[in-house]
């Protein structure tokens, strides 16, 4: 059965104290790794999207990575406003030529200054 | 900067009654997505439009569920009638790639239902 699976559940750190959070997948077919970032009440924000093993992507503080059974994103340095939740989803192959999304719990950030 | 516009953001119902939710998705964007996400969980798939067909609606409740997108532009969910488990944020995604592959989606902010 496909799944996404993000690690851990939440993660509180000090303003400054770099960490990494973990999406494990096994999924038939993989097209496509998404990170969003979800802020309390609102609809995710698209941050990266990986295709292959071994491609990077970065943003500011964010920095993603993808092998061949897991994503990580790896946060330096991080700031208050860096809390949210962050969601993980794969794209994977479907029934009849389409594609699914399966999304992750999420990841819930909490920045302290 | 081009949005997904979702109204009501918040709806709240009594039990039985029928709900409606509206999207407009990003100019252009052929694909359309409605969301069901339960407190503290991830999103999960509701149905797929690809213009006004709809292409996955696997995960949809079809008893009480419905979702149309007619001129394959905006679109609505409805529930009818609502259940107290229905109780969640409601969210529409769109993507421009008209067939799957590589598909970034972009959400709107969602409408939370409330049914009491």
């Amino acid at each position: 059965e496909d799944q996404v699976t993000q690690s851990p559940e939440a993660l509180r750190l000090q303003e400054g104290e770099s960490s990494s959070l973990n999406c494990s997948y096994t999924v038939s077919g993989l097209r496509g790794l998404f990170w969003y970032r979800q802020d309390p009440g609102k609809g995710p924000e698209f941050l990266f999207t990986l295709y292959s093993a071994g491609e990077e992507k970065e943003k500011e503080r964010l920095k993603a990575t993808l092998t061949k059974k897991e994503s990580f994103l790896h946060i330096t340095a991080p700031k208050p406003e860096d809390s949210a939740t962050y969601l993980c989803a794969v794209q994977a192959s479907g029934t009849s030529g389409t594609y699914k999304y399966i999304f992750g719990t999420g990841t819930r950030l909490k920045v302290l200054a | 900067e081009a949005e997904v516009a979702q109204s009501p953001r918040y709806k709240i119902t009594e039990k039985s009654q029928a709900v409606a939710f509206w999207c407009d998705p990003i100019s252009g964007h052929a694909t359309l997505y409605w969301y069901r996400q339960i407190l503290g969980q991830g999103p999960e798939l509701l149905v797929q439009f690809q213009d006004e067909s709809v292409v996955d609606d696997s995960q949809l409740p079809k008893d009480r569920f419905s979702a149309e997108r007619l001129k394959g532009v905006d679109s609505t969910l409805k529930i009818q009638p609502a259940e107290l488990g229905d109780s969640a944020m409601y969210l529409c995604a769109s993507s421009l790639v008209r067939w799957g592959a590589k598909n970034i989606q972009y959400f709107g902010a969602g409408t939370r239902l409330s049914v009491l």
